[in-house]
């Protein structure tokens, strides 16, 4: 079965730093793309960041370029995203998902639970 | 980069079909598509790949009542047989080099 787990959510303050985790289990995570996702309060689903299985392409939203930090490390299963620079507008339920290999796309096709950051002083 | 819209909200009946709409901004007409499902306090459920041609492939476990068909820059989403567990938000997405866009999504409410 595959499973995303994430976590390291919180609160913190503006300006600060947070760096989120996620597990995978259940696939050869190696092999695949992976990426954040985010949701703000009410509102609806905004990419965050994309990175190859080798980590060998990285791209980011230009909401979060030059703050977020997006790695992988294949040996322990895992995906992070180091956040800094924290603003309130990344106040957000933030979900890993997994790119799909069944189709010839990118699309997402399992997600996790989701961490909640919440960005206020 | 594309631009995915949707209709705020929709509604249907139980036991009822509903089709739901993303459009493809112009220019952008031959792009995929994914459908996701997103419940309150649950991460998004995928539930299909849609083709220009209206091919799709759906996710894992994704009962026959949800298909998906294309007409130009539309991609649709048809659930029938509404159950109250469909009630839910519904996300299209599309992706290119470097980038993933979703739709602003359509909130389902099965009446």
């Amino acid at each position: 079965e595959v499973k995303l787990v994430e976590s390291g959510g919180g609160l913190v303050k503006p300006g600060g730093s947070l760096r989120l985790s996620c597990a995978a289990s259940g696939f050869i995570f190696s092999s695949y793309n992976m990426n954040w996702v985010r949701q703000a309060p009410g509102k609806g689903l905004e990419w965050v960041s994309s990175i190859s299985s080798s980590s060998s392409y990285i791209y980011y939203a230009d909401s979060v370029k030059g703050r977020f930090t997006i790695s992988r490390d294949n040996a322990k299963n895992s995906l992070y995203l180091q956040m800094n620079s924290l603003r309130a507008e990344d106040t957000a339920v933030y979900f890993c998902a997994r790119v799909s290999s069944s189709t010839s796309g990118a699309d997402f096709d399992y997600w996790g639970q989701g961490t909640l950051v919440a960005v206020s002083s | 980069q594309p631009v995915l819209t949707q209709s705020p909200s929709a509604s249907a009946s139980l036991g009822a079909s509903v089709k739901l709409t993303c459009t493809l901004s112009s220019g952008h007409s031959s792009y995929a598509i994914a459908w996701h499902q997103k419940q309150p306090e649950k991460g998004p459920r995928y539930l299909m790949n849609l083709n220009s041609d209206g091919s799709h492939i759906k996710g894992d476990g994704i009962p026959d009542r949800f298909s998906g068909s294309s007409s130009g820059a539309e991609r649709y989403l048809t659930i029938s047989s509404l159950q109250s567990e469909d009630e839910a938000d519904y996300y299209c997405q599309t992706w290119g080099t470097g980038f993933h866009v979703f739709g602003g999504g359509t909130k389902l409410t099965v009446l």
